[in-house]
């Protein structure tokens, strides 16, 4: 079945660190993928996308991501987090198998430390 | 640049009663869906929606959800009886024939 693992439940980096979120997917067709984060009692705020292309995607607020399919994994990283990116960040593949629907990772949340 | 809207963004109810939470996807989609968020855990999917009938829905959507497009911008959720589990955010989302939802802001569903 399709699956989103994102196998770190919580992190904390200092600030000025850098970051790396994991994040793997199971599906055996071509994958959507997106980056979503979200602050307390927000909604989804879209990082970034992978559709086909280029394998390395940049994104919104200095994140980029990098498609493996070997690993089957879109781990998302930025070079230097910020206070500011203290949230939750969750993966998610867009599929097309029957319907097409948006399969969530369980979420990384972020802790940034001064 | 067009989004997705919801209201209201939070809604109390007591358990047993009906609900209904509203959608304005973006003007130009034809897709929609609903999707929950319990709060502490992760996005899931309810229904798709597509020319006026659901497409897909999942184990979460039994009988007590509907859904429907009852004018050409609206898209509602019903909740017939809710129960103290039904609390969570509910997230409309939206999109043409690509593969990208836009999903609008929430709305929070409290049940006491």
């Amino acid at each position: 079945a399709q699956s989103v693992t994102q196998p770190d439940i919580h992190i904390t980096v200092s600030e000025g660190a850098s970051l790396e979120l994991r994040c793997n997917y199971s599906y055996g067709a071509t994958p959507y993928l997106f980056w979503y984060v979200q602050s307390p009692g927000q909604g989804l705020q879209l990082l970034l996308k992978y559709f086909s292309g280029d394998t390395l995607v940049q994104g919104i607020k200095g994140f980029e991501a990098e498609f493996k399919r070997s690993q089957s994994s879109f781990n998302l990283r930025k070079p230097s987090v910020h206070w500011s990116d203290a949230a939750e960040y969750f993966c998610a593949v867009a599929i097309s198998t029957g319907g097409f629907k948006t399969i969530f990772g369980a979420g990384t949340r972020l802790f940034v430390k001064a | 640049e067009p989004e997705v809207t919801q209201t209201p963004s939070h809604q109390v109810t007591q358990m047993g009663q009906e609900v209904i939470l509203r959608c304005v996807p973006i003007s130009n989609h034809l897709y929609f869906y609903w999707y929950r968020q319990i709060l502490g855990q992760k996005v899931e999917f309810l229904v798709s929606f597509y020319n006026n009938e659901i497409s897909e829905k999942s184990e979460i959507f039994d009988d007590q959800f509907s859904v429907e497009r009852p004018d050409g911008s609206n898209f509602t959720l019903k909740i017939r009886s809710t129960k103290l589990e039904d609390s969570a955010m509910y997230f409309c989302a939206s999109k043409t024939g690509g593969y990208e939802q836009y999903f609008g802001p929430g709305t929070r569903l409290t049940v006491t």
